[in-house]
């Protein structure tokens, strides 16, 4: 099993492009979510599903959008870049009551 | 809104110190409280995750307690090591499936 995988692992926007991060898992997850790392801020849920179809807000969900069409795959849509969307994003992927399994994140910033 | 505090914010000490932080959350509508070991340039890791008021749970050197009733959740370390030196996370999880974290406590474990 390859785990949570997340693509691309660094990236350089200008402001106003958009772009996808990729987020796929293969352990069969029902629950995905994607967090922003802020510094002294620990991690902010963005977006999360509990399973194909389904998606909701989470803390700081503004300048981003998600589809989740199939249990694998959890993408997160930047539409117009800013620079405070400047982070690193992590994907990660579980099930009710159990541990998350994180990908290995994706640094991006957007100048 | 839902608020998870941790404290303190960061922590120093020498080895092997025993250590203990705290986590804050609501103590309505809880479902589970994770803990996740997280060292710079990876990604969180984790711990434990509680389920039922009173729970401990045990890692080697590691260990938790949980309070549902009153909201809080303490993590011990016994006997600190350089090796322990990490952001350590707690998450509250609540029945729609939403996991917020706290902002971490910094542990810094000198030789």
């Amino acid at each position: 099993n390859a785990g949570v995988t997340q693509t691309p692992k660094f990236r350089i926007l200008k402001i106003g492009q958009s772009m996808t991060l990729q987020c796929t898992q293969d352990m069969n997850h029902n629950y995905m979510y994607w967090y922003r790392q802020d510094p002294g801020m620990g991690l902010k849920l963005i977006y999360y599903s509990v399973g194909a179809g389904i998606t909701d807000k989470g803390e700081v969900p503004n300048g981003y959008n998600v589809s989740r069409s199939t249990t694998e795959d959890f993408p997160l849509r930047l539409e117009l870049a800013a620079p405070s969307q400047t982070s690193v994003y992590f994907c990660a992927g579980g099930r009710a009551n159990e541990k998350l399994f994180f990908g290995s994140g994706t640094q991006l910033s957007v100048l | 809104i839902l608020n998870v505090e941790q404290s303190p914010q960061s922590l120093h000490v020498q080895e092997g110190d025993s250590t203990n932080f705290t986590c804050s959350f609501p103590s309505s509508n809880f479902y589970a409280l994770h803990w996740y070991r997280w060292e710079t340039a990876k990604s969180p890791e984790a711990l434990f995750v509680m389920t039922l008021n009173g729970d401990e749970k045990k890692k080697g050197q590691i260990s938790a307690t949980l309070n549902t009733k009153e909201g809080y959740s303490y993590l011990y370390i016994k006997g600190s090591q350089p090796e322990d030196s990490a952001t350590y996370l707690c998450a509250f999880y609540n029945q729609g499936g939403k996991l917020i974290f706290g902002q971490g406590t910094e542990l810094s474990v000198k030789p």
